[in-house]
């Protein structure tokens, strides 16, 4: 695609329940992305994925989160038992393997849990 | 640790004026500075890159400068537009390529008529 794509845009759910979200990063780009910006701070870097090297998992906020990018492009996070904390908007985005390449983000999803 | 800081954390200017936001980091060895605007309910979007040999760079009404011995850089806007309202992020990457980016927290600007 043209951008970076991330579904769903907009996702409420209930405490406890699971939930999936997808990027599809641009294609070409070996190297993604996930970010989480809560309310009112700046983005936190979760994992990211770089070709087939092992993911940089170090963000992730507890055992709760996970995240895999099959053949190498769309990329899911998944977040089990949803807390109220888990409330945020999570980015993600892509860009070429490089020194200087820019990174491209999508338009995120907002992730509410009730 | 790497880090990056911005200030100021908001600022409110009249429309016409100028302006300029701060950044400081820590992140090393360094590769590369971003300046990122980001819309309200978009994601960010580049506006200017600094790499260790450049000084200032401009894009429009965009003026970036990078100061690598003190690890400052700066971002101006000059005549400011109701359009420029947005959150502008510093980013700043480590000298592989495939390290995070390290991201500070925004600068939240609000231009007023």
């Amino acid at each position: 695609g043209a951008g970076v794509s991330q579904s769903p845009s907009n996702k409420v759910t209930e405490k406890g329940k699971d939930v999936e979200l997808r990027c599809d990063p641009i294609s070409g780009h070996t190297a993604l992305y996930w970010y989480r910006q809560s309310l009112g701070q700046g983005l936190e870097f979760l994992i990211y994925f770089q070709g087939n090297s092992a993911p940089d998992k170090s963000g992730l906020p507890s055992d709760r989160f996970s995240a895999e990018r099959t053949g190498g492009s769309v990329s899911t996070l998944t977040i089990q038992r949803t807390q109220q904390e888990d409330s945020a908007v999570y980015l993600c985005a892509s860009r070429v393997t490089g020194l200087n390449t820019e990174a491209f983000f999508g338009q995120g999803t907002r992730l509410t849990v009730v | 640790k790497n880090q990056v800081e911005q200030s100021p954390q908001s600022l409110i200017i009249l429309e016409g004026k100028n302006c300029t936001l701060q950044c400081n980091y820590t992140v090393s060895p360094f590769s590369n500075l971003r300046w990122y605007k980001q819309d309200t309910g978009r994601g960010p979007v580049s506006l200017t890159i600094m790499t260790f040999s450049e000084n200032t760079k401009s894009n429009g009404r965009y003026t970036a400068t990078l100061d690598a011995d003190t690890k400052q850089s700066s971002l101006h806007i000059t005549a400011s537009q109701l359009s420029d309202s947005a959150s502008y992020i510093c980013v700043v990457s480590a000298q592989s390529g495939n390290t995070p980016l390290v991201f500070g927290k925004g600068t939240r600007l609000s231009v007023i008529a």
